[in-house]
């Protein structure tokens, strides 16, 4: 049982640039999200979705894209990279709606944007 | 002010020593979550708690709802133990604090 896998373990990326994060899920959770964690703050909540073809924004949307065409997967895109967006990006899935369930987190993407 | 709070937000201790990391909250929560992360790792859910206490080897979690505080406790610390413990609050959604780095020392 993989849990949460994300790709890649690392990243550097060029302004301007743009790229995917990949992430799934094996354990057929409905809710799955993507976070930012940044020095000095707790990790903030960037889009979220609660199940196949829904997605909606969090509290730091701007500058990223999201789909989820299937239960097991949850992409995040950078359209258009910007140095704001160096950062290390986590992914996360837990049961839905239930809000008492332990939340997983894959290992995290570290993404440096020159 | 954060809606999650925790203290202190740096810890140094040596080997053997208990050791309490705290979490206050301001905002009305169904459960609280205490997750730890290595160096270069992922996150690890520790605990998820909405009353009262949980123990897990040498870890310990209560929560106060009353007080809008809980409390991570670690028994006869280790060099292993040295990470970033996070609380988080589920609320509508999963609202976390900066997180405290503990560094034990052999």
């Amino acid at each position: 049982n993989a849990g949460v896998t994300q790709t890649p373990k690392f990243q550097v990326l060029k302004t301007g640039q743009s790229m995917t994060l990949q992430c799934a899920q094996d354990m057929n959770h409905e809710y799955m999200s993507w976070y930012r964690q940044d020095p000095g703050m707790g990790l903030r909540l960037i889009h979220y979705s609660v199940g196949a073809g829904i997605t909606d924004q969090g509290e730091v949307p701007n500058g990223y894209n999201v789909s989820r065409s299937t239960t097991e997967d949850f992409p995040l895109r950078l359209l258009s990279a910007a140095p704001s967006q160096t950062s290390v990006y986590f992914c996360a899935s837990s049961y839905f709606p239930t809000p008492n369930t332990e939340a997983f987190f894959g290992q995290g993407t570290r993404l440096t944007v020159v | 002010k954060n809606e999650v709070e925790q203290s202190p937000q740096n810890l140094t201790a040596q080997e053997g020593e208990f050791i309490t990391i705290n979490c206050s909250y301001s905002v009305g929560i169904s459960a609280l979550h205490w997750l730890q992360q290595h160096p270069g790792g992922g996150i690890v859910s520790l605990f998820m708690l909405s009353s009262g206490k949980k123990k897990h080897g040498r870890l310990i979690a209560t929560i106060n709802i009353q007080e809008k505080h809980s409390s991570l406790h670690i028994t006869a610390s280790h060099p292993r133990d040295s990470a970033v413990y996070i609380c988080a609050v589920s609320g509508s959604r999963l609202t976390f604090g900066e997180g405290t780095q503990l560094t034990v020392n052999p």
